[in-house]
């Protein structure tokens, strides 16, 4: 399994950005996947999910109403649109795949290598 | 929101130390707990899911145990490669929070 993240950079505060993580070696309709992010000499934040489907999402309160996961089964690709960024956005950007076909993770066990979106003017 | 507490925060070992990490969380979790090892500039890496079970191509020297609201990551034997920050998550309500984090050092 290998999971590619790309789209960070650094974009000015109320500026916007979207992820992309491409997924291979899975069958990635399968599993729900997952935005993690890590900021600048803190610990992991879970920020949002999604369904093999798609059609089920959910969101940290820290990004709710500004974030958008969203996903291209035929493309193997995960997405996150991210509005109104802010400094404390200033983060690596992980995407995790779900251990498990459950209604909920038992864990996250494929990680991309993370992508660094900076807010800063 | 489950709030996930670790402890210590970090801590000096040896090589051939057994370490342990405990995480505690704010109700219980029925045992889905998930810990994880992660180095600078690399992905986390998940090493124990149900609190106990071993992820496939983990090294037995790792453990986990616990129930209810307690639970411990057990390094029996530390070695070099071991030495980096670990992370419980719980993923038994979402949002599926993780603990602040522990780093073992040198």
């Amino acid at each position: 399994v290998q999971l590619l993240e790309s789209g960070g950079g650094l974009v000015q505060p109320g500026g916007s950005l979207r992820l992309s993580c491409a997924g291979s070696g899975l069958t990635f309709s399968t599993y729900a996947m997952n935005w993690v992010r890590q900021a600048p000499g803190k610990g992991l934040e879970w920020v949002s999910d999604i369904s093999p489907g798609g059609d089920s999402t959910s969101y940290a309160d820290s990004v709710k109403d500004r974030f958008t996961i969203s996903r291209d089964n035929s493309k193997s690709t995960l997405y996150l649109q991210m509005n109104s960024l802010g400094g404390e956005d200033t983060a690596i950007y992980y995407c995790a795949k779900a251990l498990g076909v459950g209604p909920s993770p038992l864990g996250f066990d494929s990680w991309g290598q993370g992508t660094l979106v900076t807010v800063s003017s | 929101d489950i709030q996930m507490t670790q402890s210590p925060s970090s801590l000096s070992a040896s090589v051939g130390d057994r370490v342990t990490i405990t995480c505690r969380a704010s109700q219980g979790i029925s045992n889905v707990l998930a810990w994880y090892q992660h180095k600078p500039g690399k992905a986390p890496k998940l090493l124990i899911y149900g609190a106990s079970r071993l992820e496939n191509g983990v090294p037995s020297r790792f453990s986990g145990s616990g129930s209810g609201t307690d639970y411990t990551l057990t390094i029996s034997s530390l070695q070099s490669e071991d030495f980096a920050t670990y992370y419980c998550q719980q993923c038994f309500s979402s949002p599926w929070t993780f603990g602040q984090g522990t780093k073992v050092e040198i």
